[in-house]
């Protein structure tokens, strides 16, 4: 499984944008990129995918590098409710998600 | 609508003993994904079946460690003769199809004493 590299931890202001990097430099053509996020206490929650365009959804964006060893999950207006840790997987077709260790975003008010 | 739900919520376990968990997946969703999650870890992949049929089973750790889907829907994972290094959440998750997005379960919590 390709290996993605993400900071242990991020600090955010309410209200303010979170760029969340990921390195994946061993990517190959026919993995996505996935984010999931895990809230404290409970299960991971799916945030957005992408293969090579960056991608919009109502809970984020994903701007996926030109050569695609890197990845920016963004939010746009951080709230309390976004503190979580945010995983950057990924994924061949049809395979399963591996798990990194994630980035632990704090956001404060 | 209803999301994936597992049960039980919390077991309690002797060493040596026998566990069932059992996953109640999205209805109509085709595939069906187990993890194991240490505190303080990302989830650890298990095993995952597409409707009855087990594709992946690479992370069951050993024999110990089974799942079945017969039906097509509900899971069961079974853990034989427990032991301490056991004790995690495990957690369920499916999917509309492979390779979409994954709707995980509450998980359960597992002890073994």
């Amino acid at each position: 499984d390709a290996k993605t590299t993400q900071p242990n931890s991020m600090e955010s202001n309410e209200e303010e944008p979170v760029h969340l990097p990921c390195n994946h430099s061993t990517i190959s053509g026919t993995d996505y990129i996935h984010w999931y996020r895990q809230l404290p206490s409970q299960g991971p929650e799916y945030v957005i995918h992408g293969l090579t365009s960056n991608v919009n959804n109502r809970m984020a964006s994903l701007a996926i590098a030109e050569d695609r060893k890197s990845s920016t999950l963004i939010l746009h207006r951080a709230t309390l409710r976004d503190a979580a840790v945010y995983y950057c997987i990924l994924r061949a077709y049809g395979n399963k998600l591996v798990f990194g260790a994630g980035t632990i975003l704090r956001v404060k008010s | 609508g209803a999301g994936v739900s597992q049960s039980p919520r919390y077991k309690v376990t002797k060493r040596g003993q026998d566990v069932a968990l059992r996953c109640d997946p999205i209805s109509g969703h085709v595939s069906l994904y187990w993890y194991r999650q240490a505190l303080g870890q990302g989830p650890e992949f298990l095993t995952y079946f597409n409707y009855e049929a087990q594709q992946d089973k690479s992370g069951l750790p050993n024999d110990r460690f089974s799942a079945e889907r017969p039906e097509g829907s509900i899971s069961t994972l079974t853990i034989q003769r427990t032991e301490q290094r056991d004790s995690a959440m495990y957690r369920c998750a499916s999917s509309a199809r492979d390779n979409y997005e994954q709707y995980f379960g509450p998980g359960t919590r597992l002890t073994v004493t």
